[in-house]
């Protein structure tokens, strides 16, 4: 039973440019929420993708966006990169029709702005 | 907007010490309460939860908590550490009528000396 996997694992970039981050959930998922992690903080909400659309929202600028497939998995993406953006970047899957489902973590891409 | 507090960022215990990590949240009303925790070189894996009923709640590998509704307080417990358990806790509260999007509080390093 594969577990919710990301890719890449490690990304560098500069600032001003854009980055794709990738989301494969759990076996059997449908529901994929993605988080935040700066060094030393806890996981913040971005956003949550049911039936490829966008469902809540956390408190981030538009240039954070995304995308859900068909197939469940998903895309997560940042425009104008700041350094401000560097951190662990979390995704998490659950069954959106069982109501509190717990959320499955993915390893995380670590993402570096420089 | 809720907040999640976790008073204690590094705690250093040697084995067999009892450990009693604080968590504190904003929230007013009903609430879902989780504790994540972070092995080193691992993604956040779910200790425990806590939806209803019984406010002292069990968990994997020996872990215990217990939500005090009039504290706003759902401090995790374990009676005997082990080297094992060295790795970051998180707890996490999820308000009940808004999806399942979690809000994390900063963590708390925990290092258990053999």
């Amino acid at each position: 039973d594969a577990g919710v996997t990301q890719s890449p694992t490690h990304l560098i970039k500069t600032r001003g440019q854009q980055v794709t981050l990738r989301c494969s959930p759990k076996s059997g998922h449908d529901t994929v929420s993605w988080y935040q992690q700066a060094l030393g903080q806890g996981p913040q909400f971005i956003f949550q993708y049911y039936e490829e659309e966008e469902r809540q929202r956390g408190n981030f600028p538009d240039r954070f966006s995304g995308h859900q497939f068909p197939n469940y998995s998903s895309e997560l993406n940042v425009n104008a990169l700041l350094l401000g953006d560097s951190a662990l970047y979390l995704c998490a899957s659950s069954l959106f029709s069982v109501r509190q489902d717990t959320q499955y973590f993915g390893p995380g891409t670590r993402l570096t702005v420089l | 907007a809720q907040s999640v507090s976790q008073h204690n960022h590094h705690v250093i215990l040697s084995e067999a010490a009892s450990l009693e990590l604080g968590c504190n949240y904003s929230y007013g009303g009903t609430v879902n309460l989780f504790w994540y925790v972070q092995y080193p070189g691992q993604h956040l894996q779910l200790l425990l939860k806590y939806f209803s009923g019984d406010p002292l709640v069990k968990g994997i590998k020996g872990f215990e908590a217990e939500f005090i509704k009039s504290k706003f307080s759902f401090n995790l417990r374990k009676p005997s550490v082990q080297w094992s358990d060295t790795a970051e806790y998180f707890c996490a509260v999820n308000e009940d009528n808004a999806g399942n999007m979690l809000t994390f509080g900063g963590g708390t390093r925990l290092m258990v000396k053999p």
